[in-house]
């Protein structure tokens, strides 16, 4: 299945770490990429490759992989990381592609 | 710098048909490497991406939507056309065109992602 699944919600207190998940067996032959979107607001960028971070992206955004599970880890999270993320990845001929379902992330 | 603007009706009715046009400066749809996508998101839901057309004219769709499906280019322009027929009211999202950038390593291994995006343009199906 080329399905990416995501925990739907996760909360973090101010300043604490917190690490969203995707998993699906595309991974295993792909690195996700994370994109972070604010209500009424498109998708951003904010993890691609390995673990690389576009420019103006903080580095308290991180990337890992393993198996079949991609990571995006926030270290000190900041009031504005409350936002859904979502991840994305490729089907076997890299032509088709496929989200995640999504996890919203509340910082309390 | 590159970016991207989606333009097309706000408003549907179930059975016709949908055009979406995306708008974009900053790089040309005639160099080579270049891909543009369409991705849409009902209200609430998760992404879904939708079809891609890539500089040679290659094009590529989501199974699930492929017989409602065409996307084109109009290198002069600057634009990438998604027509979608028989639209349904689950057809209701936000329909965005993004840029995917990628590379292969010295492995072959690949690496793509979808950056920039445009703003997104609703699109409603009511009768």
């Amino acid at each position: 299945s080329s399905a990416l699944t995501q925990d739907p919600a996760v909360s973090v207190a101010l300043g604490q770490t917190v690490r969203i998940t995707c998993q699906g067996d595309s991974l295993r032959s792909y690195y996700a990429s994370w994109y972070q979107q604010k209500p009424g607001q498109a998708p951003v960028l904010v993890i691609y490759g390995k673990n690389n971070r576009p420019s103006g992206i903080p580095d308290r955004f991180s990337g890992s992989s393993s198996g079949n599970t991609a990571s995006l880890t926030i270290t000190g999270a900041q009031a504005e990381d409350e936002a859904d993320y979502y991840c994305d990845s490729r089907d076997s001929s890299a032509n088709h592609y496929v989200f995640g379902t999504g996890t919203k992330v509340t910082v309390l | 710098q590159v970016t991207l603007k989606e333009s097309g009706p706000a408003l549907v009715k179930p059975t016709q048909t949908l055009t979406l046009t995306c708008t974009f400066s900053g790089f040309s749809l005639s160099t080579s490497g270049m891909r543009v996508s369409w991705i849409r998101q009902p209200p609430g839901k998760a992404l879904e991406w939708l079809a891609r057309i890539d500089w040679d004219d290659d094009k590529f769709y989501s199974t699930s939507l492929k017989t409602r499906l065409t996307i084109s280019k109009d290198t002069s322009k600057n634009q990438v056309v998604l027509t979608m027929t028989n639209m349904d009211r689950v057809d209701t999202a936000t329909y965005y065109c993004a840029r995917e950038a990628y590379y292969y390593d010295s492995s072959g291994y690949y690496y793509g992602w979808f950056d920039p995006w445009g703003q997104g343009t609703l699109v409603t199906v009511s009768s």
